[in-house]
């Protein structure tokens, strides 16, 4: 079983709407969860970081729940400019020192 | 700053043939990470180096070799291509990890290699 899950989508929504991504991870060690956003044929780069409270960025909202070992994603107001695939990270400690865990991605695609 | 370099942008090669790919970050990180990106599988790690003098192996390090040669340059390399190795391969840098901290990892542009 992967460490991290995602729905790999297509998700197609037009401009303007509301979107969740969810995501699973397997390791209850793990310590700190990212979302990171992959434009087509670029680099990976951090969106956000996910914290315990839940946080949010402009039109960006992150929520971890560890007791059900879950993280999502909300996108309000959705832009063609948020098109890209977005991936969940997740560090984990081990013994031989530590890791991050990518998933597979979910993939947007924002429509006019 | 630069950020994370990579070198170079595309390569092809003929099975059998060895390359090295260079990797090197300006933001006085202690760990690097080589990945690859396959259509399906997503990102995954092929070495990564926790710091100057370590490397260790990643979930898919079988055809590879890794040199951390400094702190700032850690090169992937080929010595036998196969066309199974054909991917875009990313390198990546990290401060050091800190209890609590939550440190993001910041990734080069990337190379494009075709083993044909």
């Amino acid at each position: 079983r992967k460490e991290v899950e995602q729905d790999p989508g297509p998700f197609n929504v037009p401009e303007g709407a509301t979107v969740a991504f969810n995501c699973t991870y397997s390791n209850s060690a793990s310590q700190s969860f990212f979302w990171y956003r992959q434009d087509c044929r670029k680099e990976p780069k951090l969106l956000m970081s996910v914290y315990s409270s839940g946080n949010e960025d402009g039109r960006f909202t992150a929520q971890l729940n560890r007791a059900s070992q879950y993280i999502s994603l909300l996108i309000r107001d959705s832009k063609l400019s948020d098109s890209a695939t977005y991936l969940c990270v997740v560090n984990m400690v081990s013994s031989s020192g530590y890791a991050l865990n990518f998933g597979k991605g979910t993939s947007l695609l924002v429509t006019p | 700053n630069a950020g994370v370099t990579q070198t170079p942008k595309f390569q092809v090669l003929k099975t059998g043939q060895s390359m090295t790919l260079q990797c090197a970050q300006d933001m006085n990180h202690n760990s690097m990470y080589w990945y690859r990106q396959d259509p399906g599988m997503g990102l995954r790690l092929i070495y990564y180096s926790a710091s100057e003098g370590t490397t260790d192996k990643g979930e898919v390090p079988n055809g590879y070799n890794v040199s951390r040669l400094n702190k700032r340059e850690f090169s992937l390399r080929l010595e036998s291509a196969a066309p199974s190795q054909t991917s875009v391969y990313f390198c990546a840098s990290r401060p050091r990890w800190a209890q609590g901290a939550s440190y993001e990892q910041y990734f080069g542009p990337g190379t494009r290699l075709t083993v044909t």
